[in-house]
């Protein structure tokens, strides 16, 4: 079946550090991955989209890598801010396409 | 900038009752979409729908649940008779055209059945 795997821990960083997050699939075949922020109560925000012939996308302090190899995507926020603390997805298409599929999130917290 | 309203942000009902919640898309868009989130879980795909019609939907959306498009602006949810596990908080999304554009989530309609 399809999986979507992100860190099931809280990460908690320092204010300025750069912060990495994880993002694993099984049984996918992307033509792009996404990446999304949730604050508690709202909905999912759209950040990036790394296509599967990118390497690495970047805007501003957020930059993120595939690897269809490794079926791994890494979602990195440099600089790190206390309003950057919230719930970070990864996000995949469903084989047909019509439907987009969410990891669980891997929540962040960064302290001043 | 345009967004995806959804009414109401908080809906209390009896377990066996009929909900509707309702979502405004953003007005140029064409693919719409139901997503739910139990507390603490994941966002879970419900349905996509285009074209009046459905295009994809997953185990999750059973005979118990309906979709509709009204009219030219509101995309309704419709949970026949409700459950105690339909307790969650329901997104409507809204994609402007197919493949890798990204999606358009409303705030939310939390539905707490009792």
């Amino acid at each position: 079946s399809q999986k979507i795997e992100q860190n099931s821990e809280a990460l908690n960083i320092q204010e300025g550090k750069t912060a990495t997050l994880t993002c694993n699939y099984t049984n996918y075949s992307p033509a792009y991955l996404q990446w999304y922020r949730q604050d508690p109560g709202r909905g999912p925000v759209f950040l990036l989209l790394i296509r599967e012939n990118e390497k690495e996308k970047r805007k501003e302090r957020l930059k993120v890598t595939f690897d269809t190899t490794l079926k791994q995507s890494l979602f990195h926020i440099t600089a790190s801010q206390p309003a950057d603390s919230a719930t970070y997805l990864c996000a995949l298409a469903s084989n047909s396409g019509y439907a987009l599929n969410f990891g669980k999130g891997t929540s962040l917290l960064v302290t001043p | 900038e345009p967004e995806v309203t959804q009414t109401p942000s908080h809906q209390v009902t009896q377990m066996g009752q009929e909900v509707i919640l309702r979502c405004v898309p953003i007005s140029n868009h064409l693919y719409f979409y139901w997503y739910r989130q139990i507390l603490g879980q994941k966002v879970e795909f419900l349905v996509s729908f285009y074209n009046n019609e459905i295009s994809e939907k997953s185990e999750i959306f059973d005979d118990q649940f309906s979709v509709e498009r009204p009219d030219g602006s509101n995309f309704t949810l419709k949970i026949r008779s409700t459950k105690l596990e339909d307790s969650a908080m329901y997104f409507c999304a809204s994609i402007s055209g197919f493949g890798n554009s990204p999606l358009h989530f409303g705030n939310g309609t939390r539905l707490t059945v009792t």
